[in-house]
Order: C-alpha cells, then sequence, then structure tokens
C-alpha cells in the first residue's frame, strides 16, 4: 500500500526567509503527486500538481523519482503563507492518499 | 460558479444510531468523493462515486456507505455508529476525477460528526 509520509507537524519561519516543506512518499507505480493547503477557517484547497510543473503563490515543488520526495517550496515566506500543508499522492485507482500534514507558521 | 455544499455542517449523534450526511457538488462536476478527517488518522480516503456508480472505495468498515443520484449529489451513510466515528467528513468534486492537470478537486466545508 501506499503511504506519504510529512516529517515535520509543524514548521515556523520568518517572514523572507525560505521554506521548505518535506513529503516523502512510497509506492510502486508511477505516483501523482499533489499538495494542498488549508489556510485558517477556509476550504482545503489544492495548490499544485507535479504533472503541471507550475508555480503557485511562489511555491514549486518537484519530483524526485529517486528518493521518492515531492518536497514544497518557497524561497521567501510570507506570512500570508501560514496554513496547513497536505501532501497527496493518487495511485493509478485515482485514490488519494494524504500525509498527516504540517502546520506552517510564517513569524514577522 | 457555487461551491460544493455539505448539510448539515454539525451534527451529534449517540452510539448505535445512523446518519446520512449530503453533498452538492460544483454544477457539471460528476465526480464525488468522501473522506474522513481525525486528528489521529488523519484524511482517510472513504469512496468516490462517478455517474451513480461507485468507482472507488477505501479501507473502511461496510458500516460506512454512500451513493450517488442521477444530479450527481452524493449521500454518504453510517450505520451502528461508534465513538470512532467522530471526524469532520469532507466531500470533493471534481469534474471526472482522472486527476489530469485539468481536473482539479474542489473540497465542500465539511460535517463534523460528534458521536457521543
Amino acid at each position: 500500500a501506499q503511504r506519504v509520509t510529512q516529517p515535520e507537524k509543524l514548521l515556523s519561519v520568518f517572514k523572507g526567509a525560505p521554506v521548505e516543506l518535506k513529503c516523502n512518499y512510497s509506492y510502486s507505480g508511477s505516483p501523482e503527486l499533489f499538495w494542498y493547503v488549508q489556510y485558517s477557517r477556509q476550504r482545503l484547497q489544492l495548490l499544485l500538481r507535479h504533472i503541471s510543473r507550475e508555480s503557485i503563490k511562489g511555491f514549486t515543488a518537484d519530483l524526485n523519482k529517486g528518493e521518492t520526495s515531492f518536497h514544497l517550496k518557497k524561497p521567501f515566506a510570507q506570512e500570508e503563507d501560514s496554513a496547513m500543508y497536505y501532501c497527496a499522492l493518487r495511485d493509478s485507482a485515482r485514490q488519494l492518499t494524504f500525509g498527516s500534514g504540517t502546520q506552517l507558521t510564517v513569524l514577522p | 460558479k457555487a461551491g460544493v455544499t455539505q448539510t448539515p455542517r454539525y451534527l451529534i449523534k449517540t452510539r448505535g444510531q445512523q446518519v446520512t450526511l449530503s453533498c452538492s457538488p460544483i454544477s457539471g462536476h460528476r465526480s464525488v468523493s468522501w473522506y474522513q478527517q481525525t486528528p489521529g488518522q488523519g484524511l482517510q480516503f472513504l469512496f468516490e462515486y462517478f455517474s451513480e456508480t461507485q468507482r472507488n472505495k477505501g479501507n473502511f468498515p461496510g458500516r460506512f456507505s454512500g451513493r450517488q443520484f442521477s444530479n450527481s449529489r452524493s449521500e454518504m451513510n453510517v450505520s451502528t455508529l461508534e465513538l470512532g466515528d467522530s471526524a469532520l467528513y469532507l466531500c470533493a468534486s471534481s469534474l471526472t476525477g482522472t486527476g489530469r492537470s485539468t481536473d482539479t478537486q474542489y473540497f465542500g466545508p465539511g460535517t463534523r460528526l460528534t458521536v457521543l
């Protein structure tokens, strides 16, 4: 069975500092990977997916199949980035498996 | 375009009862997925419906069931409630559920179920 691991439950950085949220996965097939974000009192929403190779709100994530990682990065964190971030993997049956989440706090 | 709506938003039940939760997807979306979110287990996939058919099912007991109607609205039912069923139940809709770059999954606000 697949697994998604987010080793940090809590992460604090100062405004303007780089931030990296770690995500590692285990899956025997070819995975589709996503990052979801939940801002305070808002719904869970898709941030980005590896297929699109996009940058959303300054965030990027690169799929590293060798290290089975999909870390989320932003060079300069903003206070509005404070939120709960979930890494998720979609398998061949289209089932989403979520990591346990990382609560990011960007300090002023 | 109206977002995904879920009713009720909050629910309190006692052990042994059964409960039905409702989810109305975004207009035009045909795929509806359900998730259970708890502090201990995190977000776990329950099942997915597409065009009134269950297309995928997570690892939950048979007490958890669902259905989808011809208008894509979906309901999930939990019978013989247990204390451990207390959770936030989220539904999400997408056009086809394929996960392609053009098919984003949109989440509802959730139904908070408390079992006493």
